[in-house]
């Protein structure tokens, strides 16, 4: 069974917008944490954003920032202001406690920022 | 730091030959991961590493992948022998609960 999901195989957002992009997760465990990281074209992955499972605010880095509904097992990462140079491979990936916060990740959604 | 690094950034060989990939992680991080990414198959956990002890190396594709961490400022990924399907990105993490920075990825082609 896929433990994260990304249904969102490619999306559009005019520059300057807000894009949400969708995570799902699959875990029993109780203590997790999930990430977001960004590949762009040249192929290095960047560390966005980190959200604890008992974390009770939404994480938020600079326009980064994670919606984290737990009871939905959703971590959706949304982006403010968006900017050309967002356009990119975007990957949610979660680690379980009790499974030697072994790092697992989706399948990834392809982010373009239209001018 | 200068973050995860990993060598060599590109490598070619023969089928048949033994490729090793090199990973040095940033210090203080207690876990090491090795990734593979492909068109076809996206970014597979291959192994990991806590405190230089392997945890699960059930993403090992085949006995001819190996992985060691003899201390903490070095991991290696062995493939030996290399074939054409092992052509892929690998890339090294090190990290702890909150984090995890990759290295820049060893592009590898097996001709």
């Amino acid at each position: 069974a896929q433990k994260i999901t990304q249904t969102q195989p490619g999306m559009f957002v005019q520059e300057k917008e807000a894009v949400t992009l969708d995570c799902t997760y699959d875990t029993s465990d109780q203590s997790y944490g999930l990430f977001w990281y960004k590949q762009p074209s040249s192929g290095e992955m960047i560390f966005l954003i980190y959200q604890g499972s008992y974390d009770e605010q939404n994480a938020t880095e600079g326009r980064y920032s994670l919606n984290f509904q737990k009871a939905r097992k959703s971590a959706n990462l949304v982006i403010s202001a968006s900017q050309l140079g967002d356009s990119a491979m975007y990957f949610c990936a979660m680690r379980e406690g009790q499974r030697g916060n072994k790092l697992v990740f989706g399948a990834g959604t392809i982010l373009r920022v239209k001018s | 730091d200068a973050g995860v690094i990993q060598s060599p950034r590109h490598e070619v060989t023969e089928m048949g030959q033994e490729v090793t990939l090199r990973c040095k992680p940033i210090s203080g991080h207690d876990y090491l991961f090795w990734y593979r990414q492909t068109m076809m198959r996206g970014l597979e956990l291959l192994i990991y590493f806590n405190n230089n002890v392997p945890i699960d190396d059930s993403g090992m594709p085949e006995d001819r992948f190996s992985a060691k961490m003899p201390n903490a400022s070095f991991s290696t990924l062995k493939i030996q022998p290399s074939e054409p399907r092992d052509s892929a990105v690998y890339f090294c993490a090190s990290g702890d609960l909150t984090e995890a920075f990759f290295g820049q990825g060893t592009r590898l082609t097996v001709v």
